[in-house]
């Protein structure tokens, strides 16, 4: 069955860095997103991505965060300046075109700024 | 009021038993609806869509009723492997499919 894959897993950096989380979708799927989980906390969404832009962002998704698609199989979150809030896992989750059609996502990249 | 609220939890419950999951949405304006489960510090797995008419995979039946805005999640005969956190997610109509998900419900499964 194919699925998300994501990369790091794991991704230690020093607060004030920047870090690029990777993630390839599923190949036919067209709508991308990015998720992040702190800690005990309810996953939450941070953008979604159709057509080569932003679709729809969430107000966690400041200045300090971008999402680039590099080539056709990549999907990238760039934060910039880390600061230690942002350590959470971060997924990333692909679906079909069809809206109601479910998102399937990543194992996530475990983010810890110190 | 939180946009999508469940059972707090944590539901501790023998092998064999049957166990319900409820959830409240906010939004009247939600168009889809998901039970996902999440293994501890995993990402969340589709579980099963839930559907207006309500529907069954399994051991897992799922219900709506759009005009409380309320989803169920029942399982029977519970398996260990069942134990989890079971996520409840929504997504708005009008948006890009973006999901919203409620905190979840852990259940823990005992021999």
């Amino acid at each position: 069955e194919p699925e998300v894959t994501q990369t790091p897993s794991h991704q230690v950096t020093q607060m004030g860095q920047e870090v690029i989380l990777r993630c390839v979708p599923i190949s036919n799927h067209l709508y991308f997103y990015w998720y992040r989980q702190i800690l005990g906390q309810k996953v939450e969404f941070l953008v979604s991505f159709y057509n080569n832009e932003i679709s729809e962002k969430s107000e966690i998704f400041d200045d300090q965060f971008s999402v680039e698609r590099p080539d056709g199989s990549n999907f990238t979150l760039k934060i910039r300046s880390t600061k230690l809030e942002d350590s959470a896992m971060y997924f990333c989750a692909s679906r079909m075109i069809d809206n109601n059609q479910p998102q399937h996502f990543g194992d996530g990249t475990r983010l810890s700024i110190l | 009021r939180k946009e999508v609220e469940q059972d707090p939890g944590p539901f501790n419950v023998p092998e064999g038993a049957t166990v319900a999951f409820n959830c409240t949405y906010s939004n009247s304006a939600s168009q889809s609806f998901f039970w996902y489960r999440q293994d501890c510090r995993k990402e969340p797995k589709l579980l099963m869509s839930v559907y207006s008419s309500g529907n069954e995979d399994g051991r897992f039946t799922a219900q709506l009723n759009r005009a409380s805005q309320y989803i169920s999640l029942l399982i029977r005969d519970s398996k260990l492997s069942d134990s989890a956190t079971y996520l409840c997610v929504v997504n708005k109509r009008g948006s890009q499919g973006n999901l919203i998900f409620g905190k979840g419900t852990k259940l823990s499964v005992k021999p």
